[in-house]
Parts: C-alpha cells; sequence; structure tokens
C-alpha cells in the first residue's frame, strides 16, 4: 500500500531564517506530487505540484520553491522566511497522469505546522 | 481559474439529524468532485468523490452532484459527534473550497 511521510510535524523558526520541508511517497511510482499551505482560517492553497523528477510547477510567486531531485522525494525551501510563511503545510501525491488525479483524489501527508517568529 | 465555493458558515446539527453542506464551482468542464475531512489540527482525508450526476452513497455519507446547476453537496446521515470537523470540497485539478466547520452536538 501506499504511504506519504512527512516532516517535521512542528518547526518555529525565525525570521530570515532558511526552511527546508522534506515529503516522501512509498508503493507507487511517478506519482504527482503537491504543496499546499493552509493559513490559519483559510482554505488550501497550491504551492506547487510536479508530474516527475525535476518537473515543478509554481502556482503563486513568493518565496518559497520546490524540488523534486527523486522520484518519490518532494521538497520546499526557503531562503529567507517570512513571517507571512507561518501556516500548516500539507504534502500531496496522486496518480499519474490526469486520470488519476480524477479519479481518486490526493491522499495528505500529516503536515508540517510552521510558525515564523 | 477555477474557484470552488463553499459560504455556509458553521453548522451545528443535534446528534442523530442530518446535516448537508454545499459547494458550488465555476469551471463547467470539472468532471471529478471530491469530499474532504479536517479534524482540527490535522491533515485532510478523502471521505467521497463523484463524478456523475446524481446521488453517491458510502455508508452514513452521501454526494450529489448536478453539472448542470454546478453544485455538489454532502449529507451526513445520523450524525456522530465524531462527526465534528471542516469539510473541504475539492473540484478536480487542484481547487478546494475554503471549508464548513460541522458542529454536532451530543
Amino acid at each position: 500500500s501506499q504511504t506519504i511521510h512527512q516532516w517535521p510535524a512542528t518547526l518555529v523558526q525565525p525570521v530570515g531564517s532558511p526552511l527546508s520541508l522534506e515529503c516522501t511517497v512509498e508503493g507507487t511510482s511517478n506519482p504527482n506530487l503537491y504543496w499546499y499551505r493552509q493559513a490559519a482560517g483559510r482554505g488550501l492553497q497550491l504551492l506547487f505540484y510536479s508530474v516527475g523528477i525535476g518537473q515543478i510547477s509554481s502556482e503563486v510567486p513568493q518565496n518559497l520553491s520546490a524540488s523534486r531531485p527523486q522520484d518519490r522525494q518532494f521538497i520546499l525551501s526557503s531562503k529567507k522566511l517570512l513571517l507571512s510563511d507561518s501556516g500548516f503545510y500539507l504534502c500531496a501525491w496522486s496518480e499519474p497522469g490526469t486520470g488519476g488525479l480524477r479519479r481518486y483524489g490526493y491522499t495528505f501527508g500529516s503536515g508540517t505546522r510552521l510558525t515564523v517568529v | 481559474q477555477k474557484e470552488v465555493e463553499q459560504n455556509s458558515g458553521p453548522l451545528s446539527v443535534p446528534e442523530g439529524a442530518i446535516a448537508s453542506l454545499n459547494c458550488t464551482y465555476s469551471d463547467r468542464g470539472s468532471q471529478s468532485f471530491f469530499w474532504y475531512r479536517q479534524y482540527s489540527g490535522k491533515s485532510p482525508e478523502l471521505i467521497m468523490f463523484i463524478y456523475s450526476n446524481g446521488d453517491k452513497e458510502d455508508g452514513r455519507f452521501t454526494a450529489q452532484l448536478n453539472k448542470a446547476s454546478q453544485y455538489v453537496s454532502l449529507l451526513i446521515r445520523d450524525s456522530q459527534p465524531s462527526d465534528s470537523a471542516t469539510y473541504l470540497c475539492a473540484v478536480e485539478r487542484l481547487a478546494f473550497g475554503k471549508g464548513n466547520q460541522v458542529v454536532v452536538i451530543p
């Protein structure tokens, strides 16, 4: 069966510090991978998605970046965090291709709660 | 731009009653629709998906889709305190509504 791992669970970082969040998926090949952010009292905002190694699409311009160095690894990074980067960060995966997403939706990781102070 | 609207405020229902949630979407070409449940502090989990007009039932949950009117709804029958959560509507290809909080009162 497929599993998705995301870490760390919580993180408190000072303004201006770097960020690296990691997500890995097991039990599937060539998954679509996603990074979402959920700010307090707000909906899920798609940040990045990837359909393959090295293929990253950005939905919202900001000081975050994403990378996919391996098929089942997705990393969210920042060189300098802002206060507005605080939120609940969720990694998700879906079956490859549009058909997989249409039929089965996403499966989310357990999330990282980031507080920038 | 795909938009998904969930406009209702928090919904309080007595235990055993039916909770009804609605969601409208802007993209007439959307084919797949999902309902996620999110407990406070936790990540969303998929509870229903639907892509054909009409009703789809799974246990105490029923999803209803009307593509002509561009809305999808979720009914929770015999509501239990464990159903207290935020319910997110999602339309294929990445768009989520902001969610509706459901509180089931024992």
